[in-house]
């Protein structure tokens, strides 16, 4: 089966950055994916890494490290808009994600 | 482009009655299909997904079903609700291998 771990809250205040942690195990792995949720929202696609490395769009980045199963969200610059749910999910099959809990992220003025 | 409509947004059904929610997708062909399930505060569990018509593959065994009639069509359906059948269930769409889903708006069920 698949497990991930990520912390459940995140305060952070308005231009500052912030890293979302995500470490996982998982029987067979093809990538990491993070998602962003507003409350009452549906998820949206943030990011995803197949290969280790730092992948960067726009304000948000996400690294990944396989030989750690461990990955975070990076998001800069923070604005009040970004107080929302963050999802890491892995892939270890045909396109199905097995997704974490999930961080919510708190942007204080 | 392609969009995906999921309805009704919300619904309240009291306890042992039927359920159906429907899903549909524009814009694409042979879409890989989905839904999953979110607890009030909880992460995303998958139910069900489909690689084309008529096939489905369930993730967790439960009260509830899955049904493709067509290409672009979902359907979840229970005969008897649960109150643990609760939650906010979320229609989803991908292609081929592509990791990206694209989620539909959901539906808030409350099973009273």
């Amino acid at each position: 089966g698949q497990s991930l771990e990520q912390p459940s809250e995140v305060t952070a205040v308005e231009g500052a950055i912030v890293q979302i942690n995500c470490t996982y195990q998982t029987s067979g792995f093809y990538g990491l994916s993070w998602y962003q949720q507003h409350d009452g929202g549906a998820p949206t696609f943030l990011s995803y890494n197949a290969l280790d490395g730092l992948e960067e769009t726009g304000r948000f980045s996400s690294f990944l490290s396989r030989s750690d199963s461990y990955g975070y969200l990076l998001l800069q610059e923070l604005q009040m808009k970004d107080s929302a749910s963050y999802f890491c999910a892995v892939s270890s099959g045909y396109s199905t994600l097995t997704f974490g809990k999930g961080t919510m992220l708190l942007v204080s003025p | 482009s392609q969009t995906i409509h999921q309805w009704p947004a919300t619904l309240v059904q009291p306890v042992g009655s039927p359920l159906s929610l429907e899903c549909t997708v524009e814009g694409t062909s042979n879409p890989n299909l989905y839904w999953y399930r979110q607890a009030a505060g909880r992460g995303l569990q998958l139910l069900f997904y489909s690689v084309g018509i008529g096939q489905i593959s369930s993730e967790v065994p439960q009260n509830l079903s899955a049904s493709r009639p067509q290409d672009r069509q979902f359907i979840l359906s229970s005969k008897k609700l649960l109150l643990s059948d609760s939650g906010f269930y979320l229609c989803a769409w991908s292609v081929g291998s592509n990791e990206k889903l694209f989620f539909g708006s959901g539906t808030q069920l409350s099973v009273l």
